[in-house]
């Protein structure tokens, strides 16, 4: 069974304070790691995939990379608008082509001006 | 950009009684799937469908679940008699190819 687990669960950080968040995960065979962007009482949105160790794929403040274990969410000189829960998710190989997604349970980032 | 709409926003309904949500996917993708998200939990798969069939569902998708695609555009998640935790938010979801993109959600409250 495919498992994720993000750390840390909360995390305050001042305007410009850069930091990094963790998504550690157990998959049958990795077809791609997702990170998303949650506001409160919407949907997910989509950041990144990446599909193999090594690889790195960067958004305006965001840059996001991946080994064969973990993926980190590296958030550079936030602003408070950077405030959200950032979801990561693993597609694993196990379920044929259904590409289904687990999910980790977020971590909810404030940034204060 | 094309994004993927679901309604209502809200849903408020009794305890047993049948609701539908209704997604509409970004019209060129092929895979669809339904999502949801209990309160302060973990983002949880129920289905997928492929090819106006389900493909995989979760041990959630029991028999009170259903998916439907009834024309070329809509996608609808039905609940045939509602329990009081089947309270959550709801997402749709399709994709093109790996990666998928997802509706806005309903929240359901089941009283």
């Amino acid at each position: 069974e495919d498992q994720v687990t993000q750390s840390p669960e909360a995390l305050r950080l001042q305007e410009g304070e850069s930091s990094s968040l963790n998504c550690s995960y157990t998959v049958s065979g990795l077809r791609g790691l997702f990170w998303y962007r949650q506001d409160p009482g919407k949907g997910p949105e989509f950041l990144f995939t990446l599909y193999s160790a090594g690889e790195e794929k960067e958004k305006e403040r965001l840059k996001a990379t991946l080994t064969k274990k973990e993926s980190f969410l590296h958030i550079t000189a936030p602003k408070p608008e950077d405030s959200a829960t950032y979801l990561c998710a693993v597609q694993g190989g196990s379920g044929g082509s259904n590409y289904k997604l687990t999910f980790g349970k977020g971590t909810l980032l404030t940034v204060n001006p | 950009e094309p994004e993927v709409t679901q309604t209502p926003s809200h849903q408020v309904t009794q305890m047993g009684q049948e609701v539908i949500l209704r997604c509409v996917p970004i019209s060129n993708h092929l895979y669809f799937y339904w999502y949801r998200q209990i309160l302060g939990q973990k983002v949880e798969f129920l289905v997928s469908f492929y090819n106006n069939e389900i493909s995989e569902k979760s041990e959630i998708f029991d028999d009170q679940f259903s998916v439907e695609r009834p024309d070329g555009s809509n996608f609808t998640l039905k609940i045939r008699s509602t329990k009081l935790e089947d309270s959550a938010m709801y997402f749709c979801a399709s994709r093109p190819q790996e990666t998928q993109y997802f509706g806005p959600g309903t929240r359901l409250l089941v009283l």
